[in-house]
């Protein structure tokens, strides 16, 4: 079973729609959560992190569920500018504190 | 724009060839981490400088062989690479190792292609 499992899309949404992505890991002793964004032949960027309550920055908002082991990120009113592969990302201490990363969702907003 | 340089941005080398990859992060950062992003794969991470001593090996083998000489520079050198090598080599930095928030900043990578 993979560590961080996101269904890898493609998710091909009009401009406006409101998407999800779901994420699963599977080890109960990680830590910290984030999303992060790779637009193509470029490098990951932090999107935001996951906090247990949940947290919303602008038109994302990020869900955790600890009991589950389930990651969320939601996209309101989506933009052209919004395609990329988002990332979902689990940190957890083993020898030392390590990010482990899914594959990634492609996401594909068209006019 | 991120803090992390690093060259070159694209390599071509032949199996007996060897040479390095350069990393350079601006952000006064003391955590450095060599990730590999093969095709439809997730990132790997590769290894883990902390204070420019190595906190993580993650069983790779040792035709890839890392240096830092500082807190701000990170080397990858390369050896009889094999074709299933080429991949995208992907820098990172962050303010420390083992922070539950420290956010990593990935460099543009270089992409390798082993012939």
């Amino acid at each position: 079973r993979k560590e961080v499992e996101q269904d890898p899309g493609p998710f091909n949404v009009p401009e406006g729609a409101t998407v999800a992505f779901n994420c699963t890991y599977s080890n109960s002793a990680s830590q910290s959560f984030f999303w992060y964004r790779q637009d193509c032949r470029k490098e990951p960027k932090l999107l935001m992190s996951v906090y247990s309550s949940g947290n919303e920055d602008g038109r994302f908002t990020a869900q955790l569920n600890r009991a589950s082991q389930y990651i969320s990120l939601l996209i309101r009113d989506s933009k052209l500018s919004d395609s990329a592969t988002y990332l979902c990302v689990v940190g957890l201490m083993d020898s030392s504190y390590k990010l482990i990363f899914g594959s990634g969702t492609r996401l594909l907003v068209r006019p | 724009e991120t803090g992390v340089t690093q060259t070159p941005r694209h390599l071509v080398m032949g199996m007996t060839n060897k040479k390095s990859l350069k990393c350079e992060q601006h952000l006064g950062h003391n955590a450095m981490y060599w990730y590999k992003q093969s095709a439809k794969k997730p990132l790997e991470l590769m290894f883990v400088y902390s204070l420019e001593e190595r906190v993580e090996n993650n069983s790779v083998p040792s035709r890839f062989s890392p240096e830092c000489p500082n807190s701000s520079h990170l080397f990858l050198h390369l050896h009889t690479l094999q074709p299933e090598d080429s991949a995208l080599y992907l820098c990172a930095s962050s303010q420390d190792v083992g922070g539950s928030t420290d956010t990593q900043y990935f460099g543009p990578g270089t992409r390798l292609t082993v012939l």
